[in-house]
């Protein structure tokens, strides 16, 4: 069981906006930065957001990310079939057992 | 432009000691803040983080795997080493190295599947 929970999987039209939650505590999303990353089949994660709401270089501004308290979010605006993958979220934990942790992952359909 | 790369066996069997090397490019890791990190996944299953060393030998691990994996670096070879001993057939995953600046695992390398079995 993954320390940050996400919804197993989302789904949405293109042209739609879809959103995913990340949940976590006081010792990691709480007082870390939360990073987002996607997954296509078959291919290494790439980071999507970091510091909460930061985009790298070359990320569209369809993608957007949001911190409220001990939970996250990840926005795509605009869903293209190409937005289909896996979306993880992460944080370091800076509890007695320091480390960085995952979520579950969620799996976007785009219908 | 970084980049990394693991390479390892692709089968070992139980009880063995599992040992992954990620070369990379584009980077030193005796730059200040850089760091690399290993993350698994096993399939079908969510992202582990296992080990990350810093450029200054600072080395942090996986409460849950701490015992069975040891990090190393050779700066002049360009290369990350990952140690896991005592391998189980739960330990079969697709093993990542990446890349940490001042912030985010930026940069992955393309991942090395290594499966535990007799």
């Amino acid at each position: 069981q993954s320390v940050l929970t996400q919804p197993p999987s989302a789904s949405g039209t293109p042209g739609q906006r879809v959103t995913i939650s990340c949940s976590g505590s006081s010792s990691n999303i709480g007082t870390n930065y939360v990073y987002w990353y996607q997954q296509l089949p078959g291919t290494a994660p790439k980071l999507l957001i970091y510091s909460n709401n930061r985009r790298p270089s070359g990320i569209p501004d369809r993608f957007s990310g949001s911190k409220s308290g001990t939970s996250a979010s990840l926005a795509i605006s605009g869903l293209r079939s190409e937005d289909e993958a896996d979306y993880y979220c992460a944080a370091w934990d800076g509890s007695l057992s320091a480390s960085w942790v995952f979520g579950g992952g969620t799996k976007l359909t785009v219908l | 432009q970084i980049t990394l790369k693991e390479s390892g066996p692709t089968l070992v069997k139980p009880t063995q000691t599992l040992t992954l090397t990620c070369t990379f490019s584009g980077f030193s890791l005796s730059t200040s803040g850089v760091a690399v990190g290993w993350i698994r996944q096993p399939p079908g299953k969510a992202l582990e983080w296992l080990a990350l060393i810093y450029w200054d030998d600072d080395k942090r691990y996986s409460p849950s795997l701490k015992s069975r994996l040891t990090i190393t670096k050779d700066t002049s070879k360009n290369q990350v080493v990952l140690t896991m001993t005592n391998m189980d057939p739960v330990d079969t995953a697709t093993y990542f190295c990446a890349h940490k600046g001042s912030d985010a695992f930026d940069i992955w390398g393309q991942g090395t599947m290594v499966i535990v079995s007799s």
